[in-house]
């Protein structure tokens, strides 16, 4: 069974642009949800879909947005970019649709880096 | 807001000694996850709490679920190089909602 694949691995993209991240979950998962990960805040929440629909948002500013496709692959945006969004930006997947589930399955993540 | 924290932040030990970190909620919890990330690596889960005073051990692993769903454990027995990484706890406030909040980790390092 394939993973989580995100794409691209690492990102070097200026201040004030705009940036598209990309996660294929694993097949038959409907669940994504996205972290910013940074070595002062750890593992932030920033949203989470499920059949095309968020479910779940974090409290980040409006700047962060994502959309989930009907084959389950989702994308986050990130606008007018600022040097505090570097970071480490994971895509986890999950089979939940309830009370219990079989935990996250992580991609290895976007480094991104704004300068 | 819901904050999980961890303790400690890092810890050194020898290898085969014995390594233990903390999960604290500010609220009551209806599950919680672990989960081990590795240098460089991404978050890799390592078991779900769901019961109350529930205990489960993975090999040389044990982790306990608090009796009021507030606060977790996760002991080591007997470290080994392969051990090295950042241990998380991921809790969940209430089972209709898929939002997990990840505590901030322990970074374990096991000198050889």
């Amino acid at each position: 069974k394939a993973g989580v694949t995100q794409t691209p691995r690492y990102l070097i993209k200026t201040r004030g642009q705009q940036v598209t991240l990309s996660c294929s979950p694993i097949s038959g998962h409907r669940s994504v949800s996205w972290y910013q990960q940074t070595p002062g805040q750890g593992l932030q929440f920033l949203f989470e879909y499920f059949s095309e629909t968020q479910r779940n948002k974090g409290n980040f500013p409006g700047r962060f947005s994502g959309r989930q496709f009907s084959n389950s692959r989702s994308e986050m945006n990130v606008s007018t970019l600022e040097l505090g969004d570097s970071a480490l930006y994971l895509c986890a997947s999950s089979s939940a649709q309830g009370p219990f589930d079989y935990g996250y399955t992580f991609g290895s993540g976007t480094r991104l880096t704004v300068v | 807001g819901q904050q999980v924290m961890q303790i400690p932040q890092y810890q050194h030990v020898q290898e085969g000694e014995d390594f233990t970190t903390y999960c604290n909620s500010s609220t009551t919890l209806s599950n919680i996850q672990w989960y081990k990330q590795r240098p460089g690596g991404h978050p890799v889960f390592l078991i779900q709490l769901v019961k109350s005073g529930e205990v489960k051990k993975q090999k040389r692993l044990t982790f306990q679920f608090g009796e009021a769903k507030k606060n977790s454990s996760l002991h080591i027995t007997a470290t080994q190089t392969t051990d090295v990484g950042t241990y998380f706890c991921a809790g969940r406030r209430s089972s209709g909602t898929y939002k997990y909040i990840f505590g901030t980790g322990t970074r374990l390092k096991v000198l050889a």
